[in-house]
């Protein structure tokens, strides 16, 4: 069955500084690969995703993204982190027809 | 844009009563969802839906069920709401890959 884990509940930077939050599924397929962030107060917005081709894409914010089929990982970047980057953060997996199935999240927390 | 709505930000419930959860969408996407999201578990699927009259199980389905009488509706039931159902309700449509949200309903049953 698949699966999306997070390890990270919650993470504090600073601001200005760089930013990786992880991410590992398991499928049994090629999967589909997506970032969501939930301001407070705010529906889910998609990041960023992949699907095939490049292994590292670029999304919307400054974020990105590299998928690492050897480690069935699938981490979100930025270099630079703004204040209003605080949010929460959600990876999923999917494919085909199949609904997202979604990790439990990490929390963002930017202090000056 | 999509525009995903769902019909209260904000509802209070006493136990045993019976909920609607109304979601609207305006963009003719076929497949819908209902979710629910509660802190430290993330997102689960409720229920999902391919088409009008479709309706497919997802990981939590017991204490619930839906509705999609028109493609642009689909509705969350509660049939008898219970206090470990005061949760987050994120309602999406999908387009090929992308997931779009609704605002969430955040239900609060006494």
């Amino acid at each position: 069955a698949q699966s999306v884990t997070q390890p990270d509940i919650h993470i504090t930077v600073s601001e200005g500084a760089s930013l990786e939050l992880r991410c590992n599924y398991s499928y049994g397929a090629t999967p589909y690969l997506f970032w969501y962030v939930q301001s407070p107060g705010q529906g889910l917005q998609l990041l960023l995703k992949y699907f095939s081709g490049d292994t590292l894409v670029q999304g919307i914010k400054g974020f990105e993204a590299e998928f690492k089929r050897s480690q069935s990982s699938f981490n979100l970047r930025k270099p630079s982190v703004h204040w209003s980057d605080a949010a929460e953060y959600f990876c999923a997996v999917g494919a085909g027809n199949t609904p997202l199935v979604f990790g439990k999240g990490t929390r963002l927390s930017v202090i000056a | 844009d999509v525009k995903v709505t769902q019909s209260s930000r904000y509802l209070v419930k006493r136990t045993g009563e019976k909920v609607f959860l109304e979601c609207v969408q305006d963009m003719d996407h076929e497949n819908m969802f209902w979710y629910r999201q509660d802190p430290g578990l993330g997102l689960r699927l409720i229920y999902f839906s391919y088409d009008v009259k479709m309706k497919e199980k997802g990981d939590i389905p017991e204490g619930y069920s839906v509705s999609r009488e028109k493609k642009e509706r689909f509705s969350l039931i509660l049939e008898s709401a219970s206090t470990n159902q005061t949760s987050m309700y994120l309602c999406a449509t999908r387009q090929y890959e992308k997931l779009f949200f609704g605002s969430g309903t955040q239900l609060s049953v006494l």
